[in-house]
């Protein structure tokens, strides 16, 4: 069975520094790879999608993820955070117009 | 830009009373979607359209939900009788026809059960 673990449940961050959001699979084939952000009380916005060639993936709003095969990762980074990057943050792997498995998501907090 | 709409946007209802959510793909996928999400969880499948065919829904809770897409486009869930733990955002969801596609969700409808 497909699975997706997001270690950290919260994340605090000073506007400005680095980011680095944590996310392992459990998949039996090659994954396709997403990561979604959420805004209170919103639906889900596609940042980036992995699915297959170059495994550093490049994103909206600056947001990049790296594709670990040996690993199974697909951790999500922002070189510089801003005060409106404050959301949840879901990694989720599935295949082609398939199901999507989610993680538990992680809540980003950044301070001034 | 295109999007899913979702409506209602909010719903509050009676435990044991009917309520039924609506879903409007982008135009031209063939692939439905509908996820639930408890509140500090990450959305968990509840059925999969292909056009009007059901392809997945191992998921949905058949004895109160049920789901249809008759015409192959717009969606209705439907949960009767609604219970407290029915609470949730539920999430429509659309992908187009092809290999490398993803899924755009719409805003979702927030159910509160009381």
């Amino acid at each position: 069975a497909q699975s997706v673990t997001q270690p950290d449940i919260h994340i605090t961050v000073s506007e400005g520094a680095s980011l680095e959001l944590r996310c392992n699979y459990s998949y039996g084939a090659t994954p396709y790879l997403f990561w979604y952000v959420q805004s209170p009380g919103q639906g889900l916005q596609l940042l980036l999608k992995y699915f297959s060639g170059d495994t550093l993936v490049q994103g909206i709003k600056g947001f990049e993820a790296e594709f670990k095969r040996s690993q199974s990762s697909f951790n999500l980074r922002k070189p510089s955070v801003h005060w409106s990057d404050a959301a949840e943050y879901f990694c989720a792997v599935g295949r082609a117009r398939g199901k999507l498995t989610f993680g538990q998501g992680t809540i980003l907090t950044v301070h001034p | 830009e295109a999007e899913v709409a979702q409506s209602p946007r909010y719903k509050i209802t009676e435990k044991s009373q009917a309520v039924a959510f609506w879903c409007d793909p982008i135009s031209g996928h063939a692939t439905l979607y509908w996820y639930r999400q408890i509140l500090g969880q990450g959305p968990e499948l509840l059925v999969q359209f292909q056009d009007e065919s059901v392809v997945d829904d191992s998921q949905l809770p058949k004895d109160r939900f049920s789901a249809e897409r008759l015409k192959g486009v717009d969606s209705t869930l439907k949960i009767q009788p609604a219970e407290l733990g029915d609470s949730a955002m539920y999430l429509c969801a659309s992908s187009p026809t092809g290999q490398n596609t993803e899924a755009f969700f719409g805003q979702g409808t927030r159910l509160t059960v009381v």
